[in-house]
């Protein structure tokens, strides 16, 4: 059974929609992340979360909004969606924020917009 | 700047052969490096790490991967390699300053039967 669940697996949205990307993980993890893989750059990360808390974001836009309403859970808020924002979101998790821990990737949200 | 070089988008063997994927990384200080795997269609895997002490690691799936610090490097390898192995790998820095990994862009491996 899969330990990190994101839903949906593939999402199709016209330009300046709005969508919610969900993520929920049962490892029990202290800490998740939002990443972006798309064709033409390396895996992008956007935004961790440890305890609930946001601790780093490396999201230029405002548009990108992440949401923990409890610790297991991290969803991203997208507005104003643009074709540019298409890619693979990719939500993961570890047992603490960095250092050494070990990643714990979701089977990914693909992500297209028209 | 913190940054991690994967050189070579693409690599093709045949089943049977040794495979050694580069990365190499440019940070000051003591690295964690870490090595992931990404099938077809899949997530991305965990594949080893390096925090510290020997300088070769071992990892899950036969790989495994040696830090080199003379020349920062830190390249993967398996022997022989299996039609199964292919995939995309990735490598990643964590420098510890905001506990982000900096990924490499990946090579894609192919191994034929």
């Amino acid at each position: 059974d899969p330990k990190i669940i994101q839903k949906p697996k593939y999402l199709v949205a016209v330009t300046g929609s709005e969508k919610i990307l969900i993520c929920e993980q049962y490892l029990g993890h202290n800490a998740m992340y939002w990443y972006r893989q798309s064709a033409k750059k390396p895996l992008e990360f956007m935004f961790s979360y440890s305890y609930q808390k946001l601790m780093d974001n490396q999201t230029a836009s405002s548009r990108f909004q992440p949401q923990s309403s409890k610790k297991n859970h991290l969803d991203l808020q997208i507005t104003a969606l643009k074709p540019d924002d298409s890619a693979t979101y990719f939500c993961a998790s570890s047992q603490d924020r960095g250092g050494q821990n070990t990643l714990y990737f979701g089977a990914g949200t693909r992500l297209s917009v028209l | 700047a913190q940054s991690v070089d994967q050189p070579d988008a693409h690599v093709t063997l045949y089943e049977g052969a040794s495979l050694e994927l580069r990365c190499s990384y440019s940070y000051s200080a003591a690295p964690y490096l870490f090595w992931y795997v990404q099938y077809p269609g899949q997530s991305l895997q965990f594949l080893l790490k390096y925090i510290t002490g020997d300088a070769v690691v071992k990892g899950t799936k036969g790989f495994e991967a040696e830090f080199r610090k003379s020349n920062s490097s830190f390249n993967l390898k398996k022997s022989p390699a299996h039609w199964s192995d292919s995939a995309k790998y990735f490598c990643a820095l964590e420098t510890g300053s905001n506990y982000q990994l900096i990924w490499g862009s990946g090579t894609k491996l192919i191994i034929k039967p």
